[in-house]
């Protein structure tokens, strides 16, 4: 059956250090791939999508990539700083799927001063 | 100026009762959605609608029935409601139901059946 990983156990870094989520995915083939943040007592909010031709985007100090030989995609928060603590869920758009998205469980990062 | 609203933010109601959460969106989108989170923070998908007809009905039991009176709206009622329907419930609207087209949610009802 289609699954999605993320780790569920929080990563812990020292505010100005780069943070890296991972998100693996099995028997999927995704045409899209979005990552959300999502905040304490709040719905998830979109950063970024990434096409499964795109090897990598930006935005700002944030940097998705896209392997879809290892079927994995992997989220960078450059700098980071006490306010990009939070729980970052990655979404899967199955390529027949129209319309329906597929979240994983979501990290939860905390950027420590 | 909300984007996605939901009301009640919290619902707690006790075992067999018949509750509604209520959904507006005043972004223009055609396409809504009802998404459940369980404890485990799994986000699920339940209902989507585009321009007020059903287009995705995962396996959600009957007692779960959508409404959505026009595009910009969509409600959720639950009959007879049990234990393992304690979760947060989140709307969601997108500018159509194609794939890449990124959501835009609510900040959830957080159910609590007694």
């Amino acid at each position: 059956s289609q699954k999605i990983e993320q780790n569920s156990e929080a990563l812990n870094i020292q505010e100005g250090k780069t943070a890296t989520l991972t998100c693996n995915y099995t028997n999927y083939s995704p045409a899209y791939l979005q990552w959300y943040r999502q905040d304490p007592g709040r719905g998830p909010v979109f950063l970024l999508l990434i096409r499964e031709n795109e090897k990598e985007k930006r935005k700002e100090r944030l940097k998705v990539t896209f392997d879809t030989t290892l079927k994995q995609s992997l989220f960078h928060i450059t700098a980071s700083q006490p306010a990009d603590s939070a729980t970052y869920l990655c979404a899967l758009h199955g390529s027949s799927n129209t319309g329906k998205l597929i979240f994983g469980q979501g990290t939860t990062l905390q950027v420590k001063p | 100026d909300t984007a996605v609203s939901q009301t009640p933010k919290y619902l707690v109601t006790q075992m067999g009762n018949d509750k509604s959460i209520k959904c507006e969106q005043n972004l223009g989108h055609d396409t809504m959605y009802w998404y459940k989170q369980d404890s485990k923070k799994f986000l699920k998908i339940m209902f989507s609608y585009n321009n007020k007809e059903l287009i995705i009905n995962e396996t959600v039991p009957n007692r779960f029935s959508p409404k959505s009176p026009d595009k910009a709206h969509l409600n959720l009622h639950i009959n007879s409601l049990e234990l393992g329907d304690s979760a947060v419930y989140f709307c969601a609207s997108s500018p159509s139901g194609e794939d890449g087209s990124p959501l835009h949610f609510g900040n959830g009802t957080r159910l609590t059946v007694t």
